[in-house]
């Protein structure tokens, strides 16, 4: 089944910018979507199709996706951005076609 | 859109497992979405279990797929999971999750609505 590579963790100071990568083989050809999860809650989406944000997600919230490499760039960041972050694709040819990355732990500074 | 998860906390070893997940404010029977459930182990990421299209068509995970069965409600808006001859690595929260699928060019989009989660405990 495909594989999504995400970082244990990325640490930024706030008002700087902080950039999640998630990589894939050729994920550049598929569609990322991008969940933000704090402690003891349910995920949330901010990013999905790549680079398009839900209704209410600040435009600090980016996404980009190209080759095998997908990023989340939070700009701005504050503190209330701490939280855990995990990519997701949909695998139109697999048995196993949704897959979520291991998930990225941003610390706020 | 709120989706609420309900269920037993605590299952012993070798029962099944069973969820319930109940939608309100709008349909379970659009065909522009699927309804999935998904897993988390303590202090673990997302694991994707299965996901289930109104008219029937289901997907599950091949690592799970001889014990796991999904099913709709529609007339009760609920959307059902059981995992059979569970241990103790079953122990999670379980999320319910609303689906996007761009019905037109048959493309499945990202998990838009979340259940709050139920944590379910596998011990004796």
């Amino acid at each position: 089944s495909y594989v999504l590579t995400q970082p244990p963790s990325v640490s930024v100071a706030p008002g700087q910018t902080a950039r999640i990568t998630c990589g894939g083989n050729n994920i550049g050809t598929k569609s990322v979507h991008w969940y933000q999860q704090r402690p003891g809650q349910a995920p949330m989406l901010v990013v999905y199709d790549d680079n398009d944000r839900p209704s209410g997600i600040p435009e600090r919230f980016s996404g980009s996706n190209s080759g095998n490499t997908a990023t989340l760039t939070i700009s701005r960041v504050e503190a209330g951005d701490e939280a855990d972050y995990s990519c997701q694709v949909w695998d139109s040819n697999s048995d196993h076609p949704w897959v979520f990355g291991g998930g990225t732990k941003l610390t706020v500074l | 859109l709120q989706l609420q998860g309900s269920g037993p906390g605590l299952v012993k070893p070798s029962e099944t497992l069973s969820l319930t997940c109940t939608v309100s404010g709008g349909s379970i029977s659009s065909s522009n979405y699927y309804w999935g459930w998904i897993r988390q182990p303590p202090g673990k990421g997302l694991e994707w279990i299965g996901s289930r299209y109104f008219i029937g068509r289901t997907y599950y995970n091949p690592s799970l797929k001889s014990r796991v069965t999904i099913s709709v409600d529609t007339s009760k808006k609920q959307l059902s999971l059981q995992l059979s001859s569970v241990t103790a690595t079953d122990t999670a929260v379980y999320f319910c999750a609303r689906q996007v699928y761009y019905n037109g060019v048959g493309v499945s989009g990202p998990f838009d609505y979340w259940g709050q989660g139920t944590l379910v405990t596998v011990s004796s």
